[in-house]
């Protein structure tokens, strides 16, 4: 099956600090690719949806300027918490779809989880 | 209200034993609808999809069906094992690029 590679796995670090997550489709074309946030016990809440080479689209409530979403190619998005603080902590889920309308299927990473200390 | 609504909210069973996790939605115009299974500390597997003409399915000891009248979905599973503990998510696609996500059911089996 289709593979989403998700990196780093586990990051801490400091208040103040910016954290990058890579989320790479390793053998198809991410025509979309989607970032969630999971809080304990609770399910996925999407942040961003992104289409290779346009701008991210952001949910309600999601500060572009704190998540900045790059997808810049059709194997690769990135996420970056800038200025994280510690009610940033939380464990962040990549996903990413052949699809690029009326999606079907998402293949999901294995999710980054981010300690600010 | 979340369109897509999940019961139990947690289970606890015993291993061998079958369990049937239920999927209410109100999501229009459906695509389709996958139910996923989230290990802890892990992103969500794929299980199943069930397409708008479809009632039932199954992959190994997981059987989901589908009522699109009634807009329900369940997913059963059968001769529960201790690696079948996890947390088990009703995704509704619509026709566009979206979707919406149920809570979840965390499912916990013991031996």
């Amino acid at each position: 099956g289709a593979v989403v590679s998700q990196h780093p796995s586990w990051v801490i670090c400091k208040s103040g600090t910016s954290v990058k997550i890579e989320c790479r489709s390793l053998d198809f074309q991410a025509t979309t690719m989607f970032w969630y946030r999971q809080f304990p016990k609770q399910s996925l809440m999407l942040m961003a949806t992104s289409n290779e080479g346009s701008k991210a689209t952001y949910e309600q409530g999601v500060e572009k300027d704190k998540f900045l979403i790059n997808h810049a190619s059709l194997t690769l998005s990135t996420l970056t918490v800038t200025s994280a603080h510690p009610e940033d902590s939380s464990f962040y889920i990549c996903s990413a779809s052949p699809e690029g309308w009326a999606i079907t299927i998402q293949y999901f990473g294995a999710g980054t989880r981010l300690s600010v200390l | 209200k979340n369109q897509v609504e999940q019961s139990p909210q947690s289970l606890i069973i015993l291993e061998g034993k079958n369990c049937t996790l239920q999927c209410n939605y109100t999501v229009s115009p459906f695509s389709n609808l996958r139910w996923y299974k989230q290990d802890t500390g892990r992103g969500p597997v794929s299980l199943t999809i069930m397409t708008f003409s479809e009632n039932t399915k199954s992959n190994g000891r997981y059987t989901a069906t589908l009522d699109a009248d009634t807009k329900q979905s369940s997913l059963h599973i059968t001769a529960s094992q201790l690696s079948d503990s996890a947390s088990y998510i009703c995704v509704v696609y619509h026709n566009n690029n979206d979707m919406r996500f149920g809570a979840g059911t965390r499912l916990t089996v013991k031996p």
